[in-house]
């Protein structure tokens, strides 16, 4: 079965810093891969997908992501944070072949400071 | 569009008591999910619908979980006796379709506390 790992629970970064989240996926194919946001309080928004093509994909809110086979991940990166930003992002797979569910990591939080 | 609404947005119930989660789809949309989250376990598919029908229940915990969607505009998940392992947040999602060309539209959630 494939999986999803976050290996970071927390992370905590200074305004106007570069960000990166990393996301590792289990599984044999290429999968398809997501990235959503939880603001508090609020359900999950998605940020960016990748299918094929183009390995750097590009997402709503400045973020992107660069999606690399031989390491298994689809690391999220942001150039520059903004106390805005503060919030859960959850890395999502789905199966080539059975589309229907999205496998989630365990999420990341993301504390800003001014 | 409001988005997907669900109701109640908080829930704190006793133990052995009946839950029921609503949940309103946006319109037009043929699939809808039904997710909990848990600090322990992440978030996890409980089940899910298109065009009204169960697809796939293999992610409800137990039989004292279960969902229906009597028509396309909105569905239950419904907790009989409830537990305290069920506190969780529990959320609706809904698509046009599946798979990764359709997004999945999150409601806001319905935090529940069973004590």
């Amino acid at each position: 079965a494939q999986s999803v790992t976050q290996p970071d629970i927390h992370i905590t970064v200074s305004e106007g810093a570069s960000l990166e989240l990393r996301c590792n996926y289990s599984y044999g194919a290429t999968p398809y891969l997501f990235w959503y946001v939880q603001s508090p309080g609020q359900g999950l928004q998605l940020l960016l997908k990748y299918f094929s093509g183009d390995t750097l994909v590009q997402g709503i809110k400045g973020f992107e992501a660069e999606f690399k086979r031989s390491q298994s991940s689809f690391n999220l990166r942001k150039p520059s944070v903004h106390w805005s930003d503060a919030a859960e992002y959850f890395c999502a797979v789905g199966e080539p072949y059975n589309t229907d569910k999205l496998i989630f990591g365990t999420g990341t939080r993301l504390q800003v400071f001014p | 569009d409001a988005g997907v609404i669900q109701s109640p947005r908080h829930e704190v119930t006793e133990m052995g008591q009946e839950v029921t989660l609503r949940c309103k789809p946006i319109s037009g949309h043929d699939y809808l999910f039904w997710y909990r989250q848990t600090m322990m376990r992440g978030l996890e598919l409980l089940i899910y619908f298109n065009n009204n029908v169960p697809i796939d229940d293999s992610g409800m915990p137990e039989d004292r979980f279960s969902a229906k969607m009597p028509n396309a505009s909105f569905s239950t998940l419904k907790i009989q006796p409830s537990e305290p392992r069920d506190s969780a947040v529990y959320f609706c999602a809904s698509s046009v379709g599946t798979g990764p060309y359709n997004e999945q539209f999150f409601g806001p959630g319905t935090r529940l506390t069973v004590l």
